[in-house]
């Protein structure tokens, strides 16, 4: 069974900072997807950024960017220029390309603050 | 174009009662999937509808169940409520199942058992 692991339950970053968000997973697959998930306080939860498996090339969107290590199972997002509004609960997880199972395996999540 | 929408948004029973969740997907999705969010246990897959077909369904008692509409809407029950069912029910829509249709969250509805 395939399990995603986020080491860091909470981060914190000062405003317009860099912090990068650790995740590492658990898979005897080749194809998969891996995904960034925000969780805002009460509100409904938003894909940040996604990588496909087969692609070398590190997904980015905007300040959003990942590290995809497949040799090691890591993938980790970096946030750069933290604004207020990236305070949130970010689940990292994964989605196996074949088969019929398209579901979501997450993380545990980790919430991140960030400081004025 | 609306996003996902789920109703109630909070909800409380007791212990015993059964309940229903009602999803409505993004206009033109045809695949539903339901999970289960609390802080012991994280985000777990409850099951997934397409063309209301049960295609996959997750590590749950019978208890739990659901169903979808020929309009893609779907429902889930659960049945003899435990405190433990206490959480944050989530569903998501995407155009099908494919593992390239990105999946859009709705709001949850937060269950509370008393």
């Amino acid at each position: 069974a395939q399990t995603v692991t986020q080491s860091q339950p909470e981060m914190s970053v000062q405003e317009a900072e860099t912090v990068t968000l650790s995740c590492t997973y658990d898979t005897s697959e080749s194809d998969y997807y891996l995904f960034w998930y925000k969780q805002p306080p009460s509100r409904q939860m938003i894909l940040v950024i996604r990588q496909e498996a087969y692609k070398q090339q590190n997904a980015t969107e905007n300040r959003f960017s990942v590290n995809f290590q497949k040799a090691a199972k890591s993938f980790s997002l970096k946030i750069s220029d933290s604004q207020l509004g990236d305070a949130a609960m970010y689940f990292c997880a994964y989605r196996k390309s074949g088969g019929s199972n398209y579901k979501l395996t997450f993380g545990k999540g980790t919430l991140l603050t960030v400081n004025p | 174009k609306a996003g996902v929408t789920q109703t109630p948004r909070y909800l409380i029973k007791t212990r015993g009662q059964q309940v229903t969740l009602s999803c409505s997907p993004i206009s033109g999705h045809r695949s539903v999937s339901w999970y289960q969010q609390t802080p012991g246990q994280g985000l777990q897959f409850l099951f997934e509808y397409f063309s209301e077909t049960q295609r996959n369904k997750g590590n749950f008692p019978g208890r739990f169940s659901g169903r979808q509409f020929s309009n893609s809407r779907s429902e889930m029950n659960v049945s003899t409520l435990e405190l433990g069912d206490s959480a944050l029910y989530l569903c998501a829509s995407s155009l099908a199942p494919g593992i390239t249709y990105e999946q859009f969250f709705g709001p949850g509805t937060r269950l509370t058992v008393l």
